[in-house]
């Protein structure tokens, strides 16, 4: 079945640090690919995603680029902010409507002053 | 543009209980999807509900049902709760076709005692 794998955390850094998590994913077909961030306390927000092949999603700096030879969607950042500290998760969804959204585990950011 | 609401935020049950809890999606989405989150299993499927039917499923027992009435608003309901049963449920709504992001509201805080 379909499933995504994210680096486990908790991961910490300093301010304007660079920010890799990495994810992996196992999917039939052609996966739409999410990263979602959860700030204590709330629910998820979409933060970027990619609905195919080679696509960069990109937003408030962050970067994922889905890789198909890799069944990869690496989140990146050049320079995190005190303000990035949240939990991060890698999502896909198969299928034809979005309902459906299978999640990794999640990964911890710390970021230090 | 109002978001996602749940009610109740947080809410205390014993074993055996049922429960419901509801969902009103942003205005104009007819897809509502239930989420379950927990520590140790992370963020888990409940089901899908489009225009009042259900359009997918996760692997849950039947203790857990939702409907979706027809101004989009849905509920889910527990019977028998069970202390594993203790976690954070989150509802998202969105337009429901291939692409739509969905927007999450900030969840209810269920614990059983």
């Amino acid at each position: 079945g379909n499933s995504v794998t994210q680096m486990e955390g908790p991961v910490t850094l300093s301010e304007e640090a660079f920010l890799t998590i990495n994810c992996t994913y196992t999917a039939t077909g052609y996966p739409s690919l999410f990263w979602y961030v959860q700030y204590p306390g709330e629910g998820l927000q979409l933060l970027l995603k990619a609905t195919k092949a080679d696509d960069k999603g990109s937003n408030k700096g962050f970067e994922a680029t889905y890789r198909k030879e890799t069944t990869s969607f690496h989140l990146e950042k050049g320079s995190v902010q005190v303000s990035d500290s949240a939990v991060y998760f890698c999502a896909l969804s198969s299928g034809g409507s979005q309902g459906n959204l299978i999640f990794g585990k999640g990964t911890k950011l710390s970021v230090k002053p | 543009k109002a978001g996602v609401t749940q009610t109740p935020r947080y809410l205390i049950k014993t074993r055996g209980q049922q429960v419901t809890l509801s969902c009103s999606p942003i205005s104009g989405h007819r897809s509502v999807s239930w989420y379950q989150q927990t520590p140790g299993q992370g963020l888990q499927f409940l089901f899908e509900y489009f225009s009042e039917t259900q359009r997918n499923k996760g692997n849950f027992p039947g203790r857990f049902s939702g409907r979706q009435f027809s101004n989009s608003r849905s509920e889910m309901n527990v019977s028998t709760l069970e202390l594993g049963d203790s976690a954070l449920y989150l509802c998202a709504s969105s337009l429901g076709y291939a692409g739509n992001e969905q927007f999450f509201g900030p969840g209810t805080r269920l614990t059983v005692l």
